[in-house]
């Protein structure tokens, strides 16, 4: 079945620095795609980066970069030089292909201390 | 439009009253979701259609959920006979395909559903 999993609830970085967002899958369908949002404290789900299954590279997009490990099914959110305007949840998505439905983990609160 | 539109953005209503929640896609996008999440909890999923296919409904908690989508464009998410339970953000979002991984889903605001 398909299953997205994220095991930090909490995450503290300090602004300037890296961090990454764990997040791992299950899913029997070979081909599908993984998702990054971002919720700020307003509520708008905006949309980071994307991976699909089948990319050889990993997804890179300004300070974002998708950690994809495959073989692990695991799909890790690299923030890089965090930003006081980065404090948020985060939540990992994945779509299959077959079914089409997305679906979210439990989001990771991410906060960034001057 | 220019973007995910739902209304009403808060509604407030008596236990065991009906509500109807109501979603404009983006024009042209054939996927539409929604979503449940209450406070400081993830998105749990409800329902998805996509294009004339049959919806999945696999998400939906009870018989009490129901949704439509009229014309592959508006959806309206039905709840009946509220429970203060049911209290959350309902987020509906909207996505040009599913043929394609990489198509990102795009959200409305929400609405704010309260059940007293």
């Amino acid at each position: 079945a398909q299953k997205i999993t994220q095991t930090q609830p909490g995450m503290f970085v300090q602004e300037k620095e890296a961090v990454t967002l764990d997040c791992t899958y299950d899913t029997s369908d070979p081909s599908y795609g993984l998702f990054w949002y971002k919720q700020p404290s307003s509520g708008e789900m905006i949309f980071l980066i994307y991976q699909g299954s089948y990319d050889q590279q990993n997804a890179t997009e300004g300070r974002y970069s998708l950690n994809f490990q495959k073989a692990r099914k695991s799909a890790n959110l690299v923030i890089s030089a965090s930003q006081l305007g980065d404090s948020a949840m985060y939540f990992c998505a994945m779509r299959e292909v077959q079914g089409g439905k997305l679906i979210f983990g439990q989001g990771t609160e991410l906060s960034v201390k001057p | 439009g220019a973007g995910v539109s739902q209304s009403p953005s808060n509604k407030v209503t008596e236990k065991g009253k009906d509500v109807e929640l109501r979603c404009d896609p983006i024009s042209g996008h054939t996927a539409l979701y929604w979503y449940r999440q209450s406070l400081g909890q993830g998105l749990e999923f409800l329902i998805y259609f996509q294009g004339n296919s049959a919806p999945d409904k696999s998400g939906l908690p009870s018989d009490r959920f129901s949704a439509e989508r009229t014309g592959g464009s508006v959806s309206t998410l039905t709840i009946q006979r509220t429970q203060q339970e049911d209290s959350a953000v309902y987020l509906c979002a909207s996505s040009s395909s599913d043929e394609g991984q990489g198509t990102e889903a795009f959200f409305g605001q929400g609405t704010r559903l309260t059940v007293v």
